[in-house]
């Protein structure tokens, strides 16, 4: 069960940069996942989700309406689409697995190593 | 700002026991998680639905809730165990995710 970023790397500010997740070990189709990340010395922050077939998802307000969720079940991969990128949205980005249960619960229970993301001139 | 609020910093001798909370309104309505994150390492997932640790978490990590407060304690607290500590929730809205601030554990 491995999850595994990639796409992250140094971009200018205002550029764009599309980060993937690939999984393997477990039936990605069937799972919600999340995109989630730490700026230098600072805590984990959630970006958005996507629900199992990528009919719906959502985001942080401080990326909605610049970042965009998908997956392709077909390939196991899970993407975000990163636009008008800020000095404010550097971070390690990790997509990490949600899993849940019928009363509620719900925890992040499989994290990739996290791509690093550079907003800078 | 994070609407799960967590002490910046807590420390405990070896072997004692310690106690880390999670503070926020949603926490009243939504589940909380705990993760431990160490230096240079993606987080791990250490309490799910109240009391209940993933295989190979180790049973001096456990959980516990009250009104708006979650809890993580540990019990017998190990050097491998320092590390920052973060909880994990929806918002009040329960549009979003949310993770508190994070604790750093220090194990003298």
């Amino acid at each position: 069960v491995q999850l595994v970023e990639s796409g992250g790397g140094l971009v200018q500010p205002g550029g764009s940069l599309r980060l993937s997740c690939a999984a393997s070990g477990f039936a990605f189709s069937s799972y919600w996942m999340h995109w989630v990340r730490q700026a230098p010395g600072k805590g984990l922050v959630w970006v958005s989700y996507i629900n199992s077939d990528g009919s719906t998802g959502n985001y942080a307000d401080s990326v909605k309406g610049r970042f965009t969720i998908s997956r392709d079940n077909a390939k196991d991969t899970l993407y975000l689409q990163m636009n008008s990128l800020r000095a404010e949205d550097t971070a390690l980005y990790y997509c990490a697995r949600e899993v849940g249960g019928s009363s509620g619960w719900f925890a992040f229970d499989i994290w990739g190593q996290g791509t690093m993301v550079t907003v800078s001139s | 700002s994070s609407e799960l609020t967590q002490d910046p910093a807590v420390s405990v001798a070896l072997g004692q026991t310690v106690r880390i909370t999670c503070q926020g309104d949603s926490l009243r309505s939504f589940y909380a998680s705990w993760y431990q994150q160490r230096p240079g390492q993606a987080p791990l997932l250490v309490i799910y639905d109240k009391n209940n640790r993933p295989s190979g978490i180790p049973d001096r990590f456990s959980g516990s809730s009250s009104g708006n407060t979650v809890s993580l304690t540990i019990t017998g607290a190990q050097a491998e165990d320092e590390a920052d500590y973060y909880c994990s929730s929806r918002d009040s809205s329960g549009n979003h995710w949310v993770f508190g601030g994070g604790t750093k554990l220090t194990v003298l």
